[in-house]
């Protein structure tokens, strides 16, 4: 067990809707990671906040969106979802801001009819 | 962009036997990072090498990063069936984004 839990583990969903994808981190972790995995693009970064602030921004859309709350969990958005967005996303945490050992969570498995 | 390439991409090996994982970037490296993922769960960390020449070693795996910083290799002896796994190196890059490798799909048949 990672400590890192993710809700909700599935998501199936239409075209067109808004999804919110939840993360709460390992207890004492700062910085939170979110990633999307899919079968063609391998894993790729997404987006990482350090203490409520966002720190480093990577390949994520706009019609994506994300933030952490002073409580540390951060939720993921995802609006105007298209078939492409089916993918796992993952949420990783960790200590510190400078990419640390990061402790990933179980995923959220995203499909979109 | 960065890249970190990993070969070879899928390795089939026979319980017992020994193995190695490369892990090669385009730029230097100034960390990297060895995780394991069982198919369609989180990732495992594994071990994290920081400066040239560092090897670490976590029961029968074992890490290394070169001198030139521009590749790693993780090295298994003794595979199990519990080995089995896509093992997958990370590194930051420049602009404080992690990324990580093609990966490599470890199958071991008992």
């Amino acid at each position: 067990d990672s400590g890192v839990t993710q809700t909700p583990k599935h998501l199936i969903t239409a075209t067109g809707q808004r999804v919110t994808l939840r993360c709460s981190p390992r207890s004492g972790d700062l910085s939170v990671y979110w990633y999307q995995q899919s079968l063609d693009q391998g894993l790729q970064f997404l987006i990482q906040y350090y203490n409520g602030e966002e720190r480093a921004k990577g390949n994520i859309l706009e019609r994506f969106s994300a933030q952490q709350f002073p409580d540390l969990h951060s939720e993921l958005n995802l609006s105007s979802l298209e078939l492409g967005d089916s993918a796992l996303y993952f949420c990783a945490s960790s200590v510190g801001s400078n990419n640390q050992p990061q402790h990933f969570g179980d995923g959220t498995r995203l499909s979109i009819l | 962009s960065q890249e970190l390439e990993q070969s070879p991409q899928s390795l089939i090996v026979q319980e017992g036997k020994n193995l190695t994982i490369n892990c090669t970037s385009s730029k230097t490296l100034y960390g990297l990072y060895w995780y394991k993922q069982k198919y369609g769960e989180g990732l495992i960390f594994l071990m994290m090498l920081q400066k040239g020449g560092e090897e670490k070693s976590h029961e029968k795996i074992t890490a290394k990063l070169d001198e030139k910083k521009q590749q790693s290799s993780l090295h298994i002896t003794a595979s199990q069936p519990s080995h089995a796994g896509i093992y997958l190196c990370g590194a930051t890059n420049t602009g404080n984004q992690f990324y990580f490798g093609t990966g490599t799909s470890l199958t071991v048949i008992p």
